[in-house]
């Protein structure tokens, strides 16, 4: 089974600064990794997704994403916060058909 | 459609209350799945449909969960005799299926609380 472990629960950062989310991956197969976010009452949107073509991947709203096979690492980076970033962010594998998420990493932008 | 519908998107029931939670996919997508996201669990998978069959119902947390699948679309998740650690947001997603299956999108999920 593939599984995905993220890194922090919780990420503070100031408005203009580096947002940086840790992700890690466990899978035995060439992995298929997501980015999603998760505003309050809201579903689950896309960010970005890995399916093994460029190993940098560019998302919405600024938010990109380094495959590195070495560290078994998704980081999920964004170089200037916005306030509009604060939610709370999954890293997903695809495990065989369907979706495994990490615990989610909640952001919080500071003025 | 144009997205993943759920209905309704909040919903109120008394203790050992039978509950029905719909899907809506998106017109085309033949795999559809039910998750859970509660405090403190996180997202956790219930069942995958591949059209109207359900090959792995794995995630259903106890015989009073159910769920079927019509004509290929519409998505009905039941729970019965409702208990209050069943409180939790019940997120739909739907993908076109497939092995080059990368698009899962979700709907805005259908918040429960049970008094």
């Amino acid at each position: 089974a593939q599984s995905v472990t993220q890194l922090g629960s919780h990420v503070s950062v100031s408005e203009g600064a580096l947002v940086l989310l840790r992700c890690n991956y466990s899978s035995s197969v060439p992995p298929y990794l997501f980015w999603y976010v998760q505003y309050p009452n809201q579903g689950l949107q896309l960010l970005l997704k890995y399916t093994s073509a460029a190993t940098l991947v560019k998302g919405i709203n600024g938010f990109e994403a380094e495959f590195k096979k070495s560290e078994t690492s998704f980081h999920l980076t964004k170089p200037s916060a916005h306030m509009s970033d604060a939610a709370e962010y999954f890293c997903a594998v695809r495990d065989d058909y369907k979706l495994s998420f990490g615990a989610g990493t909640t952001v919080t932008v500071r003025a | 459609g144009a997205g993943v519908s759920q209905s309704p998107s909040n919903k109120v029931t008394e203790k050992g209350k039978d509950v029905e939670l719909r899907c809506d996919p998106i017109s085309g997508h033949t795999a559809l799945y039910w998750y859970r996201q509660s405090l403190g669990q996180g997202l956790e998978f219930l069942i995958y449909f591949q059209g109207n069959s359900a090959p792995d119902k794995s995630g259903l947390p106890s015989d009073r969960f159910s769920a079927e699948r019509t004509g290929g679309s519409v998505s009905t998740l039941t729970i019965q005799r409702t208990q209050q650690e069943d409180s939790a947001v019940y997120l739909c997603a739907s993908s076109p299926g497939g092995p080059n299956n990368y698009g899962y999108t979700f709907g805005s999920g259908t918040r429960l609380t049970v008094v």
